[in-house]
């Protein structure tokens, strides 16, 4: 079972470009995130899904759009690329029907931006 | 609003010894309660879960927790730490709509 998948794993990028990093679950989970992790602040939200084509507003939105097109996948973008969004980038999903389920994480992927 | 608040960034043991993590959570609602572990370079790891019932609930590789009404306080301990322990763990909230609301980490380094 593959569970989240994340990719890329690693990436550079340069002030003002853009990429997408891709999500993907094989556990059929209603629910998917998206949080970045910074030294000292823990793992913020910055966009999730409660359902395919539904996305909403986390704690840090800004500078970053999302899409759920696919109820497996779970798109990141970043439209122009700031060195304040290097980081950790964490996809999760869960399965809300199951009263207190926990977050299935995926591996991370580091974003350097230039 | 929800938060998680875990007291000490870092926290250093000498294999055998107790380990003790701290956290405290604020939350309008009953809340359902986590701990992941995270190795490095690695994903989050689910430790262990409270949800309803039993308030000391037992986990993975020997951690355990106790849910604290009153306290607000979801600790993590063991009673023995091992040098595999060395890792940053994380106390994470669950509310509405499933939104996870995590601590900042605590890193526990193992002496031998």
């Amino acid at each position: 079972n593959a569970g989240v998948t994340q990719t890329p794993k690693f990436r550079v990028l340069k002030t003002g470009q853009s990429m997408t990093l891709l999500c993907a679950q094989d556990m059929n989970h209603e629910y998917m995130y998206w949080y970045r992790q910074d030294p000292g602040m823990g793992l913020r939200l910055i966009h999730y899904s409660v359902g395919e084509g539904t996305t909403a507003k986390g704690e840090v939105p800004d500078g970053y759009n999302v899409s759920r097109l696919k109820k497996q996948n779970f798109l990141l973008g970043l439209e122009s690329a700031a060195p304040s969004q290097t980081s950790v980038y964490f996809c999760a999903s869960s399965y809300p029907e199951r009263v207190g389920t926990e977050a299935f994480f995926g591996q991370g992927t580091r974003l350097t931006v230039v | 609003a929800q938060s998680v608040t875990q007291l000490g960034s870092h926290v250093s043991v000498s294999e055998g010894a107790l380990v003790l993590l701290r956290c405290n959570y604020s939350s309008s609602v009953p809340p359902y309660l986590f701990w992941y572990v995270q190795y490095p370079n690695q994903g989050l790891q689910l430790l262990l879960k409270y949800t309803t019932g039993a308030t000391l609930v037992k986990g993975i590789n020997g951690f355990e927790a106790e849910f604290k009404k009153s306290e607000t306080s979801f600790h993590l301990t063991k009673p023995s730490a091992h040098m595999s322990d060395a890792a940053e763990y994380f106390c994470a909230v669950s509310v509405n709509f499933n939104k996870f609301y995590f601590g900042s980490g605590t890193k526990l380094n193992v002496k031998p």
